[in-house]
């Protein structure tokens, strides 16, 4: 199947500082990527959808100036979590559909955790 | 509007047991899919299957299987002979709209 990979993988930083996480397409074009956050123990939340050269689309309650998603090409979102706070300490998923299709095919990336010290 | 419910928390089973994992949807439209995923402690999504709202057919896997109800509203999934690899925590997701719906997921512990 189609591969999605994050990195980092994981990322530990300090407060205030802001930290920039990458979803790339390995083996297929994208036009709409999907960043989640998940807590602890809890399902994943979806955070916002992601189009190619057009602005993200933000889920209620998601600030978009701290969370800040572009994605520039076909194969490449990325997620930056701008002055990063212990609050923002989560693990961060993205997903990617294949271009042209509305089947919900999505791939999953692995994961990237996020510390904020 | 779009919900999936995951009732069981945590599910505890001894290795070789069946269990059954629940998964009830709400939506009102009349396409949607309906997906179940693995979540290992590492944390990545594991795909299990996806099943187009049009088709109900029980589908199985090796020890895997589904069971879809429309009339319910269920899309259970059903392990048989649980191994210790089985234990993860499984999310029932709707998807339609470009919107993934997850439940709230199942943790799964299969003791030896």
């Amino acid at each position: 199947g189609a591969v999605v990979s994050q990195h980092p993988s994981w990322v530990i930083c300090k407060s205030g500082t802001s930290v920039k996480i990458e979803c790339r397409s390995l083996d297929f074009q994208a036009t709409t990527m999907f960043w989640y956050r998940q807590f602890p123990k809890q399902s994943l939340m979806l955070m916002a959808t992601s189009n190619e050269g057009s602005k993200a689309t933000y889920e209620q309650g998601v600030e978009k100036d701290k969370f800040l998603i572009n994605h520039a090409s076909l194969t490449l979102s990325t997620l930056t979590v701008t002055s990063a706070h212990p609050e923002d300490s989560s693990f961060y998923i993205c997903s990617a559909e294949v271009a042209q299709e509305n089947t919900g095919e999505l791939f999953f990336g692995e994961g990237s955790r996020l510390t904020v010290l | 509007a779009q919900k999936v419910t995951q009732a069981q928390t945590e599910i505890s089973v001894v290795e070789k047991e069946d269990v059954t994992l629940d998964c009830v949807y709400e939506t009102r439209d009349t396409t949607y899919y309906l997906f179940w995923y693995k979540q290992p402690p590492s944390g990545e999504l594991v795909f299990l299957i996806r099943r187009n709202s049009f088709d109900e057919q029980n589908e199985i896997s090796g020890r895997y299987s589904w069971n879809f109800q429309k009339s319910t509203s269920s899309f259970n999934f059903t392990i048989t002979a649980s191994q210790v690899v089985d234990s993860a925590v499984y999310f029932c997701a709707l998807y339609n709209f470009n919107k993934f719906y997850f439940g709230s997921g199942t943790k799964l512990n299969v003791k030896p």
